[in-house]
């Protein structure tokens, strides 16, 4: 069963940069990621599918603000020039067949 | 442009039942894979249930197995849930979410969900 690590929070200054960590468990380091967004009482938003050689498809008029990359079993997702409507929640999310797993969250404070 | 539509939430009491549906436009629903999200009140997302683009397969997370059940209609472009068997723990909003490809995948495009409160 695959299982994806997140820390609980994160914080960075305006127009700063904030790197966030979602870690693939053990044998499972070549699987792709999603990362979603989740605004303060909104849905999610897809941001971006990251693959396991840091290649990434980013969605529908997402910033090239946003950004991924991988190295072994760790995806990450790094934000630039932090803006005040980055403040959020960000999930990643893999799947197998017949099932999809998301990691716990981290929430971005801007400060 | 995608949109996902969902409806059905709303006040049940425990063991009660309820069926939420999620009204796809946009793209061609039968050739995609969706599935249901659930985020309880304070926590993080949850994978509920997902289904095949044909509908042949379809998968549960093990908090709902047996209780829940995920179908959908191509002909109208609509996923449903039903739950039936509710709990307090099922207290959540419901997300529908399209999944990138015919059966497995990241989720590229996600509604903007519909309350469900399991109370007495």
């Amino acid at each position: 069963q695959v299982v994806l690590t997140q820390s609980p929070s994160a914080s960075a200054s305006l127009g700063a940069s904030v790197n966030l960590t979602c870690t693939l468990s053990s044998g499972h380091s070549s699987y792709a990621i999603a990362w979603h967004q989740q605004q303060p009482e909104k849905g999610p938003r897809y941001l971006m599918k990251l693959s396991s050689d840091g290649s990434h498809s980013k969605g529908d008029n997402i910033p090239d603000r946003f950004s991924g990359s991988s190295s072994g079993a760790e995806r990450y997702l790094t934000i630039s020039s932090l803006q005040s409507d980055d403040e959020a929640d960000y999930y990643c999310q893999t799947w197998v067949t017949g099932t999809w797993v998301f990691g716990g969250g981290t929430k971005v404070t801007v400060l | 442009e995608v949109q996902l539509l969902e409806c059905g939430g709303g006040l049940v009491q425990p063991g009660g039942s309820l069926r939420l549906s999620c009204a796809a436009s946009g793209f061609t629903f039968s050739n995609y894979a969706m599935t249901w999200v659930r985020q309880a009140p304070g926590k993080g997302l949850e994978w509920v249930s997902g289904i095949i683009d044909s509908g042949g397969s379809t998968y549960y997370a093990d908090s709902v197995k047996g209780r829940f059940t995920i179908s959908r209609d191509n002909s109208k472009n609509t996923l449903y849930l039903q739950m039936n068997s509710l709990r307090a723990e099922d207290t959540a909003v419901y997300y529908c979410a399209k999944v990138g490809s015919a059966t497995v995948g990241y989720f590229d495009y996600w509604g903007q969900g519909t309350l469900v409160t399991v109370s007495s």
